[in-house]
């Protein structure tokens, strides 16, 4: 059975750094495959990929945030942690982490799709 | 900068057949965009009822389907049901980065 879990700060100040980690169980994040990614979502406002980290180390960022945020993994605790830096406002919302599942076809490994979130966690940016 | 759009807000009578679509502005959506559907249900996280198109998991309820049409990924849900009322949200991939849609807010009425 895979469960993921989100846990962090509830509030932080404008211009500070968020950091943020999934717990996760049910599965290795050093199996071939597999990867974890952040989404996050605004109140009353849609979806939004943030980042995912593979199984071989290698990462991607939205290009809209990929210079304030970063993407780490801990295999032996089974944990993702996701930085995120100069925090706004704007940044309020929940922030959900994801299994994501990726299908090897000859030569290559092909995304499937994001099949287990956490339940997500609010993060209220004010001073 | 890429956008995914969805129909903001569709309607559905129980019983009845709807589908959304969501489309890109890059051009028409094909296999290798690896679409999938989410849904989420106010106060709850979004869970993946397709993927790959037209791919399904164990808990996907037989009535969903999925395809793609005239250049647009699409959500079928065949026979609406009331517990059906939610979010309905689109992933594309782009070669190493994953968008979402805006959303269409579906009611059962």
């Amino acid at each position: 059975q895979i469960t993921l879990k989100e846990s962090g700060p509830t509030v932080v100040k404008p211009t500070q750094t968020l950091t943020l980690t999934c717990t996760f169980s049910g599965f290795s994040l050093s199996t071939s495959g597999v990867a974890v990614a952040w989404i996050r979502q605004p109140p009353g406002k849609p979806l939004e990929w943030l980042a995912l980290i593979y199984w071989d180390d290698d990462s991607r960022y939205s290009p809209s945030l990929k210079n304030r945020v970063a993407i780490t993994k801990d295999t032996s605790r089974n944990q993702v942690v996701l930085t995120m830096t100069h925090m706004d406002p704007i940044d309020t919302g929940t922030y959900y982490c994801a299994h994501a599942s990726f299908f090897y076809n000859p030569g290559m490994y092909s995304f499937g799709s994001f099949d287990y979130w956490g339940q997500g966690t609010l993060i209220t940016v004010s001073s | 900068q890429t956008v995914v759009t969805q129909e903001p807000s569709l309607t559905v009578s129980p019983g009845e057949t709807i589908t959304l679509t969501c489309a890109s502005n890059t051009g028409a959506v094909t296999r290798d965009f690896f679409p999938s559907w989410l849904q989420q249900i106010p106060g709850q996280a979004p869970r993946t009822l397709i993927y790959s198109i037209s791919q399904t998991y164990f808990w996907t309820p037989a009535r969903f389907s999925g395809s793609l049409l005239g250049g647009k990924s699409a959500l079928t849900l065949s026979g609406a049901q009331p517990e059906d009322e939610a979010e309905y949200y689109c992933l594309l991939y782009y070669d190493g980065a994953w968008v979402f849609g805006g959303g269409t807010k579906l009611t059962v009425l």
